[in-house]
C-alpha cells in the first residue's frame, strides 16, 4: 500500500519568513493533493498536482510535483499568522478514473509567530 | 455552489451504545461520498466510500457500517461503540465517476467513554 511521509512534522516560524513542507511517496504519484486543516475543523482543499514538474500557486502558497522523486513540496512565502494550521498531502493510488481512494500523510503542524 | 454538512458536531457516547452520524451534500448530484476517521497519531484513514445509492465499499474491517439511503446522504453507524471508535470523523464528496478532488465537511468529534 502507498505511504506518504511528510516533513517536518512540525514547524515554528516568525511572521514574514518563508518555509517549505515536503511530502514523499513510497510509490508512483498519480495525483497529489494539498489540504489545510485548522484544529477541530474539516480539511480545506488548496491545490492538486498531476503531472511531473507541475507547479501551481495560490496567493503566497506554491506547490510543486517532482514525479521522478515521487515528492511534492509546498512553499509559503512571507508567512502570516493566517497560514498557521496543519498541512496534509494526499495521493491517489492509481491512474485510472475509478481510483477514488486517497492516502494521506500524517500532516505538518505550522505555527507562525507574530 | 456545493456545501457539505455533518452532524452532530460533537458527540460523547458510552461504550456499547449505538452510533449514527449523518452527512449531506447540497448543490451537486450523484456525488462520490467518503467517510474518514482522523485519530491522534494515526493520520486520516478512509473507512468507507460510495459511488451511488446503496453502493458501499469498506476499506477497513471494524465496528462500523455505512449506508447511503439517498443520493446526497451518507450515514455512518455502529450497533455497539468501542473505546477505540473515538476520533474525528470526516465526510467528503467528489464528482462521481471521476477520481477528482475530494471536498471535506466540518467533521464530528466522537468521544467514547
Amino acid at each position: 500500500s502507498q505511504e506518504l511521509e511528510q516533513s517536518p512534522q512540525s514547524l515554528i516560524v516568525q511572521e514574514g519568513k518563508n518555509l517549505t513542507i515536503n511530502c514523499t511517496s513510497s510509490k508512483t504519484l498519480y495525483g497529489l493533493y494539498w489540504y489545510k486543516q485548522k484544529y477541530g475543523e474539516g480539511l480545506i482543499f488548496l491545490m492538486m498536482l498531476q503531472k511531473g514538474g507541475e507547479e501551481k500557486s495560490h496567493e503566497k502558497i506554491t506547490a510543486k510535483l517532482d514525479e521522478k522523486k515521487q515528492q511534492s513540496s509546498l512553499h509559503i512565502t512571507a508567512s502570516q499568522p493566517s497560514h498557521a494550521g496543519i498541512y496534509l498531502c494526499g495521493a491517489r493510488g492509481g491512474s485510472g478514473g475509478s481510483n477514488y481512494k486517497l492516502t494521506f500523510g500524517k500532516g505538518t503542524l505550522l505555527t507562525v509567530n507574530p | 455552489s456545493q456545501t457539505i454538512h455533518q452532524w452532530p458536531a460533537t458527540l460523547v457516547q458510552p461504550v456499547g451504545s449505538p452510533l449514527s452520524l449523518e452527512c449531506t451534500v447540497e448543490g451537486t448530484s450523484n456525488p462520490n461520498l467518503y467517510w474518514y476517521r482522523q485519530a491522534a497519531g494515526r493520520g486520516l484513514q478512509l473507512l468507507f466510500y460510495s459511488v451511488g445509492i446503496g453502493q458501499i465499499s469498506s476499506e477497513v474491517p471494524q465496528n462500523l457500517s455505512a449506508s447511503r439511503p439517498q443520493d446526497r446522504q451518507f450515514i455512518l453507524s455502529s450497533k455497539k461503540l468501542l473505546l477505540s471508535d473515538s476520533g474525528f470523523y470526516l465526510c467528503a464528496w467528489s464528482v462521481r465517476r471521476i477520481a477528482d478532488t475530494q471536498y471535506f465537511g466540518p467533521g464530528t468529534r466522537l468521544t467514547v467513554l
